[in-house]
């Protein structure tokens, strides 16, 4: 079936410095990826989603690439801020799918 | 604008107590409703979804039930809560299909069951 995986549950790191947390999908039919982000006692919203064009979206200096040869959505940043601190979720639904199926969640905490 | 609205906030129930937990969406017609929760310290899961009035489609079985008597409103319930119940339930809508639209969640209510 349908699988996310985050391998990381824990990110920690320094203000300015670049983040980068991993996503990895097993998908049937053809995919949409996305990343939502969780700020203490916040409901999840979405960051990003992946195009069906393979542009590479973006949004609050974040982005992600889908690569499909190796079943990827990373998340990326090139300097983390203190206000980054966050939940993440990489989360996958299949073309013709009512179900979003959510990774693990990877916790980032950006340092001072 | 849309707004989304779930109720109550918190709940402190004693196991084998019921339940009801609500959620209306106002600013948009006919949307596409999902029940959510998250296990403290979990990842979400999806428990149902609905896309119109009176049709509801369970994804995980959970010992809980879900409705929606209104176009707006989606209400989750269960007649003898479960210890393994306690969690966070977010209510969520897209506007299409769920494959490649954007979910847009409520504040959650958060759930002990002692």
């Amino acid at each position: 079936g349908d699988s996310v995986t985050q391998t990381e549950g824990l990110v920690t790191l320094t203000e300015g410095l670049p983040v980068m947390l991993n996503c990895t999908y097993q998908s049937t039919y053809s995919p949409f990826l996305f990343w939502y982000v969780q700020h203490l006692n916040e409901a999840p919203k979405l960051l990003l989603k992946s195009f069906t064009d393979n542009k590479r979206p973006e949004h609050q200096g974040f982005h992600a690439t889908l690569h499909k040869s190796s079943s990827s959505f990373h998340l990326q940043k090139s300097s983390a801020q203190l206000s980054d601190s966050a939940l993440y979720y990489c989360a996958l639904s299949s073309s013709g799918s009512w179900q979003l199926i959510f990774g693990s969640g990877t916790q980032l905490t950006v340092m001072p | 604008a849309q707004t989304i609205h779930q109720w109550p906030v918190a709940e402190i129930k004693a196991v084998g107590s019921p339940l009801s937990l609500g959620c209306t969406i106002k600013g948009k017609s006919s949307p596409n409703l999902y029940w959510y929760w998250q296990a403290t310290g979990g990842t979400l899961q999806q428990l149902f979804y609905s896309i119109t009035v009176g049709q509801v489609e369970s994804v995980v079985q959970l010992n809980l039930s879900a409705s929606r008597p209104k176009d707006d409103q989606f209400i989750l319930s269960t007649e003898k809560l479960l210890l393994s119940h306690s969690g966070f339930y977010l209510c969520a809508w897209s506007l299409w299909g769920a494959s490649a639209e954007t979910l847009y969640f409520g504040s959650g209510t958060r759930l002990t069951v002692l």
